[in-house]
């Protein structure tokens, strides 16, 4: 069965700290991986997008690896403020035309 | 802008009434999705459409019916069969049925509670 894990479900961190949230998979034939961000009541936005043959992609203080055979994906914020807290979410990607998702960790940064 | 457009923000049902949650895309996607989100639970899936006039059941289907008449809308009915209808639902697409090398976009949500 195909499924994703996110550890830790919630995150409190003081603003400045570098952190790292983790996605772990069970079925390492992903096409690939992607990372969105929700505010509570609002919809998915997406942060990166990481292909299969691709080991990271970056977007400003953002960075998000992917490692298919020990089947986890890892996304690093630098310098982190109190506008990052929300809930991140992974998803993955296989070759059956649909999203495998997480369950999420929700961040809170605190001034 | 391109983007997905979910309406309404808020719905609410009473019971034995179906609702219908609205879905556009002007990105031109020939795939779109729905989800549902309860807390504490992962999304999940319960249509999807790859072309128009075409779409398959999710993981959750029972109770919710679909059409896909045009490339742009993909609207939800919630029937009077899905007894758990209150829910966080959320409309996607991507260029294709396996995001491609751009990913999926999602809409803003439509919150639905039974009254």
């Amino acid at each position: 069965k195909q499924e994703v894990t996110q550890i830790p479900a919630a995150l409190s961190v003081p603003e400045g700290e570098n952190l790292v949230l983790n996605c772990s998979f069970t079925d390492s034939a992903i096409y690939n991986l992607q990372w969105f961000r929700q505010d509570p009541g609002k919809g998915l936005t997406s942060l990166l997008l990481i292909q299969s043959s691709q080991r990271e992609q970056t977007s400003g203080r953002l960075n998000a690896s992917l490692d298919k055979s020990s089947g986890r994906s890892t996304l690093y914020i630098a310098a982190s403020q109190p506008g990052d807290s929300a809930t991140y979410l992974c998803a993955a990607s296989y070759n059956t035309d649909k999203l495998i998702f997480g369950t999420g960790t929700r961040l809170q940064v605190f001034p | 802008d391109g983007g997905i457009t979910q309406s309404p923000k808020y719905l609410f049902r009473k019971e034995g009434q179906n609702v219908t949650l609205s879905c556009e895309q002007n990105l031109n996607h020939d795939a779109m999705y729905w989800y549902r989100q309860d807390p504490g639970q992962g999304l999940r899936l319960i249509y999807y459409s790859q072309i128009v006039n075409d779409f398959q059941k999710g993981d959750i289907a029972e109770g919710y019916s679909v059409s896909r008449e045009k490339k742009e809308s993909f609207p939800l009915t919630v029937t009077s069969a899905q007894k758990n209808p209150t829910a966080f639902y959320l409309c996607a697409s991507s260029i294709d049925g396996r995001g491609s090398n751009y990913g999926y976009t999602f809409g803003s949500g439509t919150r639905l509670t039974v009254v």
